[in-house]
């Protein structure tokens, strides 16, 4: 069936590093996904969103990055500060732009 | 930007009694709208999916008749969680479509439902 996933459930970095943040999805005929972060006790918050058609896309410190051989996608964040420490969350589009959810990511961020 | 609310946004109510949640686009008209829940520590499932005028098309495995939903206006969309039980009890969050820009997802804040 359909689904979309995240390879690390946790991961922690220090202040001023660069984040990577993965997740594998299974269906091939997607083609648009997007990221999320969430916050604590908060609603999905867009972070950046990628079509099919594209395998790279970059935004304000955030690049997304997708592998459509291996149904593969990745959230680069550059220079990573606390307050981006949340849970990521990659989604894909399905029919009547349904989103499907991964397991999400939480990153911590270290001082 | 698009901003979409719910009402309330934290609810405690007694086993066996129903719960109104709200949600709300507050500077767009949304064509569609959809009704996500989210256990603790897990991931955003998303149980149904609301249109203004018609009625809604809920994912498989949800309930209608527990999860009643109604789209009432192009801003406004409820989910009232009929005869509550403990296992009720989660975290609701809705989205809605800006019909003008037809892509545009946004979130609302959730709705935090704890049932005694």
């Amino acid at each position: 069936g359909e689904s979309v996933g995240l390879h690390l459930p946790t991961l922690s970095v220090q202040e001023g590093d660069n984040s990577i943040i993965n997740c594998a999805y299974s269906n091939s005929a997607s083609d648009y996904f997007i990221w999320y972060k969430q916050e604590s006790g908060k609603g999905p918050q867009f972070i950046i969103d990628i079509r099919s058609n594209m395998d790279k896309r970059q935004g304000q410190r955030v690049t997304v990055l997708l592998n459509k051989t291996v149904k593969h996608l990745s959230l680069q964040i550059a220079a990573t500060q606390p307050g981006d420490s949340a849970v990521y969350f990659c989604a894909e589009e399905t029919s009547g732009s349904r989103l499907t959810f991964g397991e999400g990511t939480q990153l911590t961020v270290n001082p | 930007g698009a901003v979409v609310s719910q009402h309330p946004s934290r609810v405690i109510c007694k086993s066996g009694t129903s719960v109104k949640i709200e949600c709300r686009s507050l500077d767009f008209q949304a064509t569609t709208m959809f009704w996500y829940r989210q256990f603790p520590k897990k991931s955003l499932m998303l149980m149904a999916t609301s249109n203004e005028g018609s009625k809604a098309t809920y994912e498989q495995g949800v309930e209608k008749d527990k999860f009643l939903i109604n789209h009432a206006s192009l801003t406004l969309s409820t989910l009232t969680v009929t005869s509550a039980h403990p296992e009720d009890s989660s975290f609701y969050i809705c989205s809605a479509i800006d019909r003008a820009t037809y892509n545009e997802q946004f979130f609302g804040p959730g709705t935090r439902l704890t049932v005694l």
